[in-house]
């Protein structure tokens, strides 16, 4: 079946832009995972939902950051006014059932010039 | 103190044996265990899971994990020159935060 995929793979975007990267789960997984990650380090988790609610999201570094999972499959992460820090691979994963083993998206390479 | 740590590398080692890749933990709640293998320029992959104290043995893999020692490894037997890539460890607590090190860097020379 399919896998998690995620878009854009590629987002070039200005310091002060608001940008929107998605990400569609295999199906049937109920939890899902955002992470970011930069050159050299482990993936930083950011926020996981459990259906549509966020059971977690004390990783989103401030509240320029923002995701939702309306109808408990896509999901879309929000940052607003963009900042060149905020470059990295943004990565989704799914799981079949809470905090459980994850399957990752390509990710969406997001640099903010 | 990371909350997960692992040993950046690089750890190099021939074709054919083994590699062990460490990794330890802070949080003493934590329930889960996983393994997941990176190359570069990809997302991670998940290899190995485990939740019990003691060994699991998946292929050429092996988890092993001690709770008592806040510490989990990966043994990868007779390597290849394909298991090139670099090992993360995650860490997950029963409400769902999932917490990874900054993954462990293996070179199998052929």
């Amino acid at each position: 079946g399919a896998g998690v995929s995620q878009t854009p793979s590629n987002k070039v975007t200005e310091k002060g832009k608001y940008v929107e990267l998605r990400c569609d789960p295999i199906s049937g997984h109920t939890a899902l995972y955002w992470y970011r990650q930069s050159l050299g380090q482990g993936p930083e988790f950011l926020i996981y939902f459990q259906g549509t609610g966020a059971a977690d999201d004390s990783g989103l570094p401030n509240d320029r950051f923002f995701a939702v999972r309306p109808e408990g499959s896509v999901s879309t992460l929000k940052i607003q006014r963009t900042e060149r820090g905020d470059s990295a691979v943004y990565l989704c994963a799914s799981s079949l059932l809470g905090p459980n083993e994850q399957f990752f998206g390509p990710g969406t390479r997001l640099t903010v010039l | 103190q990371k909350e997960v740590e692992q040993n950046s590398g690089p750890l190099s080692v021939p074709e054919g044996a083994i590699a062990s890749l460490n990794c330890t933990y802070s949080d003493r709640v934590s329930q889960s265990f996983f393994w997941y293998r990176q190359y570069s320029g990809k997302s991670p992959e998940l290899i190995m899971s485990i939740y019990s104290n003691g060994d699991k043995e998946d292929g050429r893999f092996t988890a092993q994990l001690n709770k008592a020692s806040q510490y989990v490894s990966l043994l990868i037997r007779d390597s290849q020159p394909s298991d090139s890539a670099t090992y993360l460890c995650a860490v997950n607590t029963n409400a769902g935060k999932s917490t990874f090190g900054d993954g462990t860097t293996l070179t199998v020379k052929p």
